[in-house]
C-alpha cells in the first residue's frame, strides 16, 4: 500500500533552517511527484511547491521562492524539504502528498515551530 | 495565479440531511478541480478529483459537480463521521491553490 512517512517534529529559532523528509514506499517513486503543503495553527491549506519524482525539476510557491529548496533522493525514495531563514509566522504542520489528480496520498505531517 | 473561493465558510446540517458546499475558480480551470475533507489532528482525504470522480475508498454518498469556474460538493445523507473541515483545490497550473476552506458542524 502507499505509503507516505514524514520526520519528526522541530523546534527551531528565528533565523534557523529546517529539512523535513518524506519517504515514499508501495509505489514507484519516479512515476509521480510530490507536494508540499503546510497549514498554520487553526489555518487552511497553503501549496508551497513541487518536485518532480522523475527528474526532480521544481516550482515553488511565490510566498517561499527563495527560501525554500525541495530535492529528492531516488535510491531511497525520499523527497525533502528545506526551508532557511524561519520567521514565526513559518510555524506549521508541513505535508508531503503524492500528486496524482490533485493529491491521493499524504504523509502523516511534521510540526515546526519557530520560536525564541 | 488562481484564487479559489469556497462558501459558505461554516455550514451547520443535521445528520442524515444533505450539505451542498460551493467552490469557486477566479478562472476556469476546466475540471481539475479535486475535494479534501480534513478532521482534526489528521491530513487531509482526497474525496473527489476531475470534478466530479470519487477517489478510491469515498462512500457514494459523497459527489462532485461541475466544471471551468464553479463547482459544488454535495454529501446527500450526512452521517456523523462527515462533520469535518472541505477544500477545493485546483491542478490546472502552478501553482494549485486551495480554497479557504468551509466547516461542515453538526445542526
Amino acid at each position: 500500500q502507499v505509503q507516505l512517512v514524514q520526520s519528526g517534529a522541530e523546534v527551531k529559532k528565528p533565523g534557523a533552517s529546517v529539512k523535513v523528509s518524506c519517504k515514499a514506499s508501495g509505489y514507484t517513486f519516479t512515476s509521480y511527484g510530490i507536494s508540499w503543503v503546510r497549514q498554520a495553527p487553526g489555518q487552511g491549506l497553503e501549496w508551497m511547491g513541487w518536485i518532480s519524482g522523475y527528474n526532480g525539476n521544481t516550482n515553488y510557491a511565490q510566498k517561499v521562492q527563495g527560501r525554500v529548496t525541495m530535492t529528492t533522493d531516488t535510491s531511497t525514495s525520499t523527497a525533502y524539504m528545506e526551508l532557511r531563514s524561519l520567521r514565526s509566522d513559518d510555524t506549521a504542520v508541513y505535508y508531503c502528498a503524492r500528486v496524482y489528480a490533485g493529491s491521493d496520498y499524504w504523509g502523516q505531517g511534521t510540526l515546526v515551530t519557530v520560536s525564541s | 495565479e488562481i484564487v479559489m473561493t469556497q462558501s459558505p465558510a461554516t455550514l451547520s446540517v443535521s445528520p442524515g440531511e444533505r450539505a451542498t458546499l460551493s467552490c469557486r475558480a477566479s478562472q476556469s480551470v476546466n475540471s481539475n478541480l479535486a475535494w479534501y475533507q480534513q478532521k482534526p489532528g489528521q491530513a487531509p482525504r482526497l474525496l473527489i478529483y476531475g470534478a466530479s470522480t470519487r477517489a478510491t475508498g469515498i462512500p457514494a454518498r459523497f459527489s462532485g459537480s461541475g466544471s471551468g469556474t464553479e463547482f459544488t460538493l454535495t454529501i446527500s445523507s450526512l452521517q456523523s463521521e462527515d462533520f469535518a473541515v472541505y477544500y477545493c483545490q485546483h491542478y490546472i497550473k502552478w501553482p494549485y491553490t486551495f480554497g479557504q476552506g468551509t466547516k461542515l458542524e453538526i445542526k
